[in-house]
């Protein structure tokens, strides 16, 4: 069975400063890894993800994350914190044979002090 | 960029009644899913729908819940007798193969049983 560890439920970071959300997976094959962001009141808006190819994937808002298997990690990164990142973060897992369910992680809730 | 719509936004109901919760998910996706966030905790599978057939559904997915594509557009998730424990934030997602298995949210509705 899969599952994701997102540790720490509330990252606080200042304004400018660096954002690392951290996840690790456990799968008993390569899995596909996801990141979603859902802001208050919002559904869930996805970040960015990888499948298969480059383990350094970017995506929206300035976010990346690096896929290292050997660690089973997936963190998530963006250099300079904004006050609009303030939201909740979900990693998820899902079986490398596409369209099947998405398994998610608790999330960490990030803020952002000015 | 073309959405997922769920309504209502906020349901409230009293325990023992029966819920409809209706999506219309992206109209050339043909995966639907259904799923749910209890305040609090993180988002959990209920079940896939693909070619007009559940194609995958959690523990969670008990005889009291029933998914329904009612015409070409909807994607329907019932609650035949509500508990107070099915108060949550219900997410419709849909996919497409094409779309490399990221999936789009709704905004989810917020189901409160009293």
């Amino acid at each position: 069975a899969q599952s994701v560890t997102q540790l720490g439920s509330h990252v606080s970071v200042s304004e400018g400063a660096l954002v690392l959300l951290r996840c690790n997976y456990s799968s008993s094959v390569p899995p596909y890894l996801f990141w979603y962001v859902q802001y208050p009141n919002q559904g869930l808006q996805l970040l960015l993800k990888y499948t298969t190819g480059a383990t350094l994937v970017k995506g929206i808002n300035g976010f990346e994350a690096e896929f290292k298997k050997s660690e089973t990690s997936f963190h998530l990164t963006k250099p300079s914190a904004h006050m609009s990142d303030a939201a909740e973060y979900f990693c998820a897992v899902m079986r490398n044979s596409g369209n099947t369910p998405l398994v998610f992680g608790k999330g960490t809730r990030l803020s952002v002090i000015a | 960029e073309p959405e997922v719509t769920q309504t209502p936004s906020h349901q409230v109901t009293q325990m023992g009644q029966e819920v409809i919760l209706r999506c219309v998910p992206i109209s050339n996706h043909l995966y639907f899913y259904w799923y749910r966030q209890i305040l609090g905790q993180k988002v959990e599978f209920l079940v896939s729908f693909y070619n007009n057939e559940i194609s995958e559904k959690s523990e969670i997915f008990d005889d009291q819940f029933s998914v329904e594509r009612p015409d070409g557009s909807n994607f329907t998730l019932k609650i035949r007798s509500t508990k107070l424990e099915d108060s949550a934030m219900y997410f419709c997602a849909s996919s497409d193969r094409t779309e490399n298995y990221g999936y789009t949210f709704g905004s989810g509705t917020r189901l409160t049983v009293v």
